[in-house]
């Protein structure tokens, strides 16, 4: 079956642009996360979502990151005002349960943002 | 907070060493414990897990057991291939920090022929 898929897989941006990351997670998976990872570096945690309630987004590093999932599904992690300590990669996950740290998390391909 | 502490690398071994690749956690609670490896130009993708202490995770040859005594994850394979060569994380979920994974940094592994 399809996993978890991101578009734009690339992005380049001028410093103070806005950009919009979009991913679509697996068909049916409760919950979505959106983690950072910097060069040489394992992803951190940015927010969480379980169907469109928004429930942790402890890890966004400042109120310029903004991360939705209206209808449940697909999910939006916009970035407003880019600055070059934005660029990374950016990915999206997907688990099944509502909750429980047994399930897996199935990671998509990523969005590498790189910002000018 | 939670913190994942994976050896660095790059470490770089012969086809059909041994491997070990040490991991350990610092949590609050009891969490879960995940090896996810990335090979050149893929994503993220679960390697094993072991949800509780004692349970041992197993996939592809690759083991590690949950040793909660020590707060340890450390991935062995008893003979490593070339196509073994990528990067490897350590992760914890569920150990009373944020709601997403905790990662370690990674470690590349080599493997020559």
């Amino acid at each position: 079956g399809a996993g978890v898929s991101q578009s734009p897989r690339y992005k380049v941006a001028k410093r103070g642009q806005d950009v919009a990351l979009r991913c679509d997670p697996i068909s049916g998976h409760v919950s979505l996360f959106w983690y950072q990872q910097a060069l040489g570096q394992g992803p951190e945690f940015l927010t969480y979502f379980q169907n469109e309630a928004q429930l942790d987004k402890s890890g966004l590093p400042s109120d310029r990151f903004f991360a939705e999932r209206p209808e449940g599904s697909v999910s939006t992690l916009k970035i407003q005002r880019t600055q070059q300590e934005d660029s990374a990669v950016y990915l999206c996950a997907s688990s099944l349960a509502t909750s429980g740290s047994t399930d897996t998390q199935y990671f998509g391909p990523g969005t590498r943002l790189t910002v000018l | 907070g939670n913190s994942v502490t994976q050896m660095e690398g790059p470490v770089t071994l012969s086809e059909e060493a041994f491997l070990t690749i040490n991991c350990t956690y610092t949590a609050t609670g009891y969490p879960s414990l995940f090896w996810y490896v990335q090979y050149p130009g893929e994503g993220l993708q679960l390697l094993l897990k072991a949800t509780k202490a004692d349970d041992k995770g197993s996939n592809k040859g690759f083991e590690a057991t949950y040793r909660k005594e020590t707060t340890s994850f450390h991935l062995e394979k008893g003979s490593v291939q070339v196509s073994d060569s990528a990067v490897y994380f350590c992760a914890q979920w569920g150990g009373g920090g944020a709601d997403g994974l905790t990662f370690g940094k990674g470690t590349h592994l080599i493997i020559q022929p």
